[in-house]
């Protein structure tokens, strides 16, 4: 959906550089989540933003950090990365407001980060 | 703490075929979405179909249904008349009705072959 945009695609680094995630929706949404895939563990929640100046940690946040620079940005930043950081990292989006079942999150194509 | 369980790795169904993915799922809360997202192999995480746990009439989207059981905490998701565009990798996924997180809890996957 590229309502949802993710950059860059794909990306390498090496142990110990900082890299940054962004992340940008059009849909108009408030809240946004940024979740990390790992093969065989399905998709885990590390920060999320309900608005601009509203951030707040997942289940899985340490060595990353969020910046919410507008209601349609949400970056990731990996302070120094590592080698088990390597996955592939999805942004997704929700409405606040409504009826409850209709908040569905929609996903940004991913980023998959190699880590050397 | 709610968790999300899908028992077959892999699927696999011929064309036009009708196949079954298993779902469940554990939980204490009564108020509580349940959803399933498809990933192809362009990594995009794309919504199927949506179910409320207050609803006791099984979503239908289409070629995708769901049988949901909720006594049983069962979440499965049927695909009639399969084309090859369904294969991919299928998540089931919960989210709170109360949550303050709103995240979604994903399962670890089924992937679905679809041969010719």
């Amino acid at each position: 959906d590229a309502d949802v945009t993710q950059t860059p695609r794909n990306r390498i680094t090496k142990t110990g550089k900082r890299i940054m995630l962004e992340c940008s929706q059009t849909k108009g949404h408030d809240r946004m989540y940024w979740y990390r895939q790992d093969p065989g563990l399905g998709l885990r929640l590390i920060y999320y933003s309900f608005d601009v100046k509203d951030i707040n940690k997942g289940e899985i946040s340490d060595g990353y950090s969020v910046s919410r620079q507008a209601q349609a940005k949400f970056s990731l930043s990996l302070e120094s990365a590592i080698p088990n950081q390597t996955a592939l990292y999805f942004c997704a989006t929700s409405a606040s407001g409504g009826v409850k079942y209709q908040e569905t999150q929609y996903f940004g194509p991913g980023t998959r980060l190699l880590v050397l | 703490a709610q968790t999300v369980t899908q028992s077959q790795p892999e699927m696999s169904v011929q064309e036009a075929e009708t196949v079954t993915l298993s779902c469940t799922y554990d939980t204490s809360e009564s108020d509580y979405y349940l959803f399933w997202y498809k990933q192809p192999p362009s990594r995009q995480m794309i919504l199927v179909i949506r179910q409320e746990a207050y609803k006791q009439q099984n979503a239908t989207e289409n070629r995708f249904s769901v049988n949901f059981q909720k006594a049983a905490k069962s979440f499965s998701l049927k695909i009639s008349d399969s084309q090859l565009g369904d294969a991919a990798m299928y998540f089931c996924a919960y989210r709170s009705g109360g949550g303050a997180t709103n995240k979604l809890i994903f399962g670890t996957g089924t992937l679905l072959a679809v041969q010719p």
